[in-house]
């Protein structure tokens, strides 16, 4: 299994609170990519980035920011929680080069009251 | 708009193939077939992908039409543990990996 952990693996936090969830990853992969699922949908994208400091948007990024500082580390915030953002939260990572295929974390559940 | 189309669900009888089609009908020449799966509640799980071979791994075979326009994913012997959501998922290798997940296929394989 791919060294991908995820924290933390459930939170409950109220509205208007500022929440950050963490990827962390001992692959040493370049990409790393964080996605929401909610119940009944596939995974859509909300930010992803292809380095240390290079991020950008996905399909869904409103709300949300991240951070890279590290290639271990890839941070997900959500600056002021809403209800809407109530979701199961994926990191992925994808190594450089040829090889596409990506590999997920056991996700966080986040629930937003 | 969706790449791909899924059947919604399919059952399957343990042992037996599994043959989980897509529908692709607009992909590009530069877009390589993925399928991934998501067993339930837990992170998906990457299992195939081809440009336009067949390709043959540990876990499945992928059978890609001449045109390119569906393809197959092939379970060869299915076990309940294969019961999860299958997606097919067409992206350009150039496109930061940037995964578009549809709504997949729910197979479920019965003793």
């Amino acid at each position: 299994d791919a060294g991908i952990t995820q924290s933390p693996r459930h939170k409950v936090t109220e509205t208007g609170t500022p929440v950050t969830l963490r990827c962390h990853q001992t692959e040493n992969h370049r990409y790393m990519y964080w996605y929401r699922q909610d119940p009944g949908h596939g995974l859509r994208l909300i930010h992803y980035s292809y380095g240390v400091k290079d991020t950008d948007k996905g399909e869904v990024s409103d709300g949300y920011s991240v951070s890279r500082s590290k290639t271990e580390d890839f941070l997900l915030t959500l600056e002021s929680a809403t209800s809407s953002q109530t979701s199961v939260y994926f990191c992925a990572i994808r190594e450089a080069g040829h090889s596409y295929e990506q590999y997920f974390g056991p996700g966080t559940r986040l629930t937003v009251t | 708009d969706a790449k791909t189309t899924q059947p919604p669900s399919m059952d399957c009888a343990e042992g037996r193939a599994a043959n989980l089609p897509c529908n692709h009908s607009t992909i590009s020449g530069n877009e390589y077939v993925y399928w991934y799966r998501q067993i339930h509640s837990q992170g998906p799980q990457y299992i195939i992908h081809g440009l336009k071979n067949n390709e043959t791994n540990e876990m499945a075979s992928l059978i890609i039409t001449e045109d390119r326009k569906s393809s197959t994913l092939i379970l060869p012997h299915a076990t309940l543990r294969d019961t999860a959501v299958y997606y097919c998922i067409v992206e350009t290798t150039d496109s930061w990996g940037k995964l578009q997940f549809g709504a997949g296929t729910q197979v479920v394989v019965t003793p």
